[in-house]
């Protein structure tokens, strides 16, 4: 099964520019890597989806490797707001068509005044 | 467009109840997948329904089990409650068997007293 594996915490100034890197050795050919952001006591939120090389919407920009084992979420000029836990989300098969959609622990981004 | 619906927001159970979730889908979304996501911890996929039919299943026991209608609305049924079922419980409605971008819910908050 694919597993994730991301930094537990990060912290940031307003601002600045965050990189949050995610690991994904095992995702398989056809997979999109997915990021996404929590809020307390809220559902996660959808932030941005890529497959290979650079995606960039309103709000972040996504980088992926050739290998595509890892995948780099950018979040520019961070501000307070941002302060949430970020997850990636790629499917683990585990043979026969079936999968899981299990989000790791996630990375909890404090952004300092 | 109401987005992703929950109900009921908070729930109250003792040990060995039976309970219902339910969720309503976003406009034009076919998929439904259930997540239970424990304090501190990272959303964990229960199951997912697709033309009213259970597709993909996480590691969780019998005793959960659910429903898609033909309306696409779903229903999350958890027997036997442990403590441990103590969780916010998430809905997430897709196209694509959850591939593609996640819509989640607000979440209903379950206590197992």
């Amino acid at each position: 099964l694919a597993k994730t594996t991301q930094p537990i915490s990060m912290d940031s100034y307003e601002g600045q520019e965050v990189n949050i890197t995610c690991s994904h050795n095992n995702i398989a050919t056809n997979d999109y890597i997915t990021w996404y952001q929590q809020f307390p006591s809220q559902g996660p939120r959808f932030i941005i989806q890529g497959y290979k090389t650079k995606v960039t919407n309103e709000v972040a920009s996504l980088f992926i490797p050739a290998d595509r084992k890892s995948s780099t979420l950018s979040l520019p000029r961070v501000s307070l707001s941002d302060t949430a836990v970020y997850y990636c989300l790629v499917p683990s098969y585990s043979g026969a068509g079936s999968y899981q959609l299990t989000f790791g622990k996630g990375t909890k981004l404090s952004v300092i005044p | 467009d109401a987005g992703v619906t929950q109900s009921p927001t908070h729930l109250i159970k003792t040990r060995g109840q039976q309970v219902t979730l339910r969720c309503s889908p976003k406009s034009g979304h076919d998929t439904v997948s259930w997540y239970q996501q424990a304090l501190g911890q990272g959303p964990q996929f229960i199951f997912q329904y697709y033309e009213e039919e259970e597709r993909q299943r996480g590691n969780f026991p019998d005793r959960f089990s659910g429903h898609q209608f033909p309306n696409y609305s779903s229903e999350l049924n958890v027997n036997a409650l442990w403590l441990g079922d103590s969780a916010l419980y998430l809905c997430a409605s897709s196209h694509r068997r959850g591939l593609d971008e996640q819509y989640f819910g607000p979440g209903t908050r379950l206590t197992v007293t």
